[in-house]
């Protein structure tokens, strides 16, 4: 089955600078990448996604990027604030049934 | 509207015994995910329903786990004869069509097995 890794496990950066969190799948086949977003004590959301035939996609703050050929995929945070500290996970699906999860990063931004 | 419910929230269970976990979807949401999270770990797919089938139960770590989803809404969780290692948070969330759609997340039960 997919095989997702995610590094680093944690991430502390200055409140301002710019944060990113990579991951590799194992899967040529899998077509959609999702993020999520865990706040400490409460549920994951989602806060951008990526589909295999886009290579970026931005949101304001936040892009992600894909490379199918290498099968891996970023999470760009840029002007990171104090409320970007979480828990961010990727994840991996190729039917969008079945979803593979990274293990998580956990992310501190000082202010 | 309301989000994903789960109950209980809590639940402590002695080795041996079963336990039941309950999920109440959104209301309209036909794909319904039951996942595992263990302590500093990912969320680890556990299974899949589109309406009250479940077309792969692959996920599911072991025989003693089953799931079913009744009238396309609520969805149980069931595990058999627990284990200390299968003290996790367990998290439920459906999605509209489910696919390539956002997943609403429920805020979990946690269990704890002694």
């Amino acid at each position: 089955g997919e095989n997702v890794e995610q590094h680093p496990s944690t991430l502390s950066v200055q409140e301002g600078d710019s944060a990113v969190i990579k991951c590799t799948y194992s899967d040529s086949a899998s077509n959609y990448f999702p993020w999520y977003k865990q706040e400490l004590g409460k549920r994951p959301q989602l806060i951008i996604d990526i589909r295999s035939n886009v290579g970026e996609k931005k949101d304001q703050r936040i892009a992600v990027t894909l490379n199918k050929t290498a099968k891996h995929f970023s999470l760009h945070i840029t002007e990171t604030q104090p409320e970007d500290s979480a828990v961010y996970f990727c994840a991996a699906s190729i039917t969008g049934n079945q979803f593979y999860f990274g293990t998580g990063t956990s992310l501190t931004v000082i202010p | 509207g309301a989000g994903v419910s789960q109950s209980p929230s809590n639940k402590v269970t002695e080795k041996g015994k079963d336990v039941e976990l309950r999920c109440d979807p959104i209301s309209g949401h036909t794909a319904l995910y039951w996942y595992r999270q263990s302590l500093g770990q990912g969320l680890e797919f556990l299974i899949y329903f589109q309406g009250n089938s479940a077309p792969d139960k692959s996920g599911l770590p072991s025989d003693r786990f089953s799931a079913e989803r009744t009238g396309g809404s609520v969805s149980t969780l069931t595990i058999q004869r627990t284990q200390q290692e299968d003290s996790a948070v367990y998290l439920c969330a459906s999605s509209s069509v489910g696919g390539f759609y956002e997943q609403y997340f429920g805020p979990g039960t946690r269990l704890t097995v002694t």
